[in-house]
């Protein structure tokens, strides 16, 4: 059963530092991996998804790379800013047939600090 | 293009009592998925609907909680009796899953908190 961990669980940092959100899972046969975002009260906003195929994807600020054989997935944010405080999940999709599942990480809470 | 909607956005009850949510995936979308994100946590799973058929329930506690597509378009997520540990959000999420080539990228809607007071 896949298992997805995200360290740190909370972050705070100054604005304009350059940062890193982990995550890991267990199981390496997944079909793509998906950062989301969420503000408090709200639904998940898809930031970036990554295919099996890919190693990493990014749009603006954002980047996020995939390394399979190690159940790893970093998101980095660059020149980070207040507006980015939120807490950023990642899931993972796997490819185990009948497991159509997203299976979700607990989330880094980030504040950025003005 | 509309995204996920989602109904009521806020709803507090009495345990024991009834509660439904409603849901409207993005046109076209195959795949519905209901989650259960409870504070602090990562949303978890209760049911997937490929068009109208059920495609995993596992972990849809089924003495209580209940959920239809009857035309493959809109869901209903239904809790009766509902029960303290109920309180949550509950997401609903569409995905176009049109077979090959498809990324499976998953959209969410707003969510509905549920209190159980």
């Amino acid at each position: 059963k896949q298992e997805v961990t995200q360290i740190p669980a909370a972050l705070s940092v100054p604005e304009g530092e350059n940062l890193v959100l982990n995550c890991s899972f267990t199981d390496s046969a997944i079909y793509n991996l998906q950062w989301f975002r969420q503000d408090p009260g709200k639904g998940l906003t898809s930031l970036l998804l990554i295919q099996s195929s890919q190693r990493e994807q990014t749009s603006g600020r954002l980047n996020a790379s995939l390394d399979k054989s190690s159940g790893r997935s970093t998101l980095y944010i660059a020149a980070s800013q207040p507006g980015d405080s939120a807490t950023y999940l990642c899931a993972v999709k796997d490819i185990t047939y009948g497991n159509n599942d997203m299976r979700f990480g607990a989330g880094t809470r980030l504040t950025v600090k003005p | 293009e509309a995204g996920v909607a989602q109904s009521p956005r806020y709803k507090i009850i009495e345990k024991r009592q009834s509660v439904a949510f409603w849901c409207n995936p993005i046109s076209g979308h195959a795949t519905l998925y209901w989650y259960q994100q409870i504070l602090g946590q990562g949303p978890k799973l209760l049911i997937q609907f490929q068009n109208n058929g059920v495609v995993d329930d596992s972990q849809l506690p089924k003495d209580r909680f209940s959920a239809e597509r009857l035309k493959g378009v809109d869901s209903t997520l239904k809790i009766q009796p509902a029960k303290l540990e109920d309180s949550a959000v509950y997401l609903c999420a569409s995905s176009l899953n049109s077979g090959t080539g498809d990324t499976g990228e998953l959209f969410f809607g707003e969510g509905s908190r549920l209190t159980v007071l």
